[in-house]
């Protein structure tokens, strides 16, 4: 059982590049989210998705983009990176209430040069 | 607008010794209740989640929370602390029927054999 599978582990970026985080669960789950980790900020949303073909906006989306092509697949696109953007990034599914509960990938840690 | 307040940063205790982690949360109407926790080098998971019924509940490894709506609080409790409780442990709340998950800055917990 693969579960929240989040590619690449880890990334160094120049200033400008751009690059996309994929992510992938096995698991049937409807709802997807990217989350960022940074230091004395927990969690913050960034997008999530509650279904194929629907994206939605969090708490901090600027900067990015997403994608959600299939149930599977939710990717996370940083256009042109910035230093502001280094952090851990964190992919999750849910499943479906009444048992809901969030399942994450392994993570991203992410340097913006 | 909703959210989560984790005011112990760092927690430092001795095995054996008692936890208390302290969780209030800002949200109009009912609410769905979770603690998380981030052991080193791991992804996060579910400890425990509230919902509805008994505000006491209880969770892997021994940990509890109290759901107390007139404080706004859902504090994590735990009798006796072990080194492997070493952690940060993430409070989280969302609407019932809402999509997003919204997390609190999270308390590292450090014990000491």
């Amino acid at each position: 059982n693969a579960g929240v599978t989040q590619t690449p582990k880890f990334q160094v970026l120049k200033t400008g590049q751009s690059m996309t985080l994929q992510c992938a669960q096995d698991m049937n789950h409807n709802s997807m989210y990217w989350y960022r980790q940074d230091p004395g900020m927990g969690l913050r949303l960034i997008y999530y998705s509650a279904s194929e073909g629907t994206t939605d906006k969090g708490e901090v989306p600027n900067g990015y983009n997403v994608s959600r092509l299939n149930k599977r697949e939710f990717s996370l696109r940083l256009e042109s990176a910035a230093p502001s953007q280094t952090s851990v990034y964190f992919c999750a599914s849910r499943t479906r209430q009444p048992n809901e509960k969030l399942f994450f990938g392994s993570g991203t840690q992410l340097s913006v040069l | 607008a909703q959210s989560v307040s984790q005011h112990n940063h760092h927690v430092i205790l001795s095995e054996a010794a008692s936890l208390e982690l302290g969780c209030n949360y800002s949200y109009g109407g009912t609410v769905n209740l979770f603690w998380y926790v981030q052991y080193p080098g791991q992804h996060l998971q579910l400890l425990l989640k509230y919902f509805s019924g008994d505000p006491l509940v209880k969770g892997i490894k021994g940990f509890e929370a109290e759901f107390i709506k007139s404080k706004f609080s859902f504090n994590l409790r735990k009798p006796s602390v072990q080194w492997s409780d070493t952690a940060e442990y993430f409070c989280a709340v969302k609407g019932p029927g809402a999509n997003n998950l919204f997390f609190g800055t999270g308390t590292r917990l450090t014990v000491i054999p």
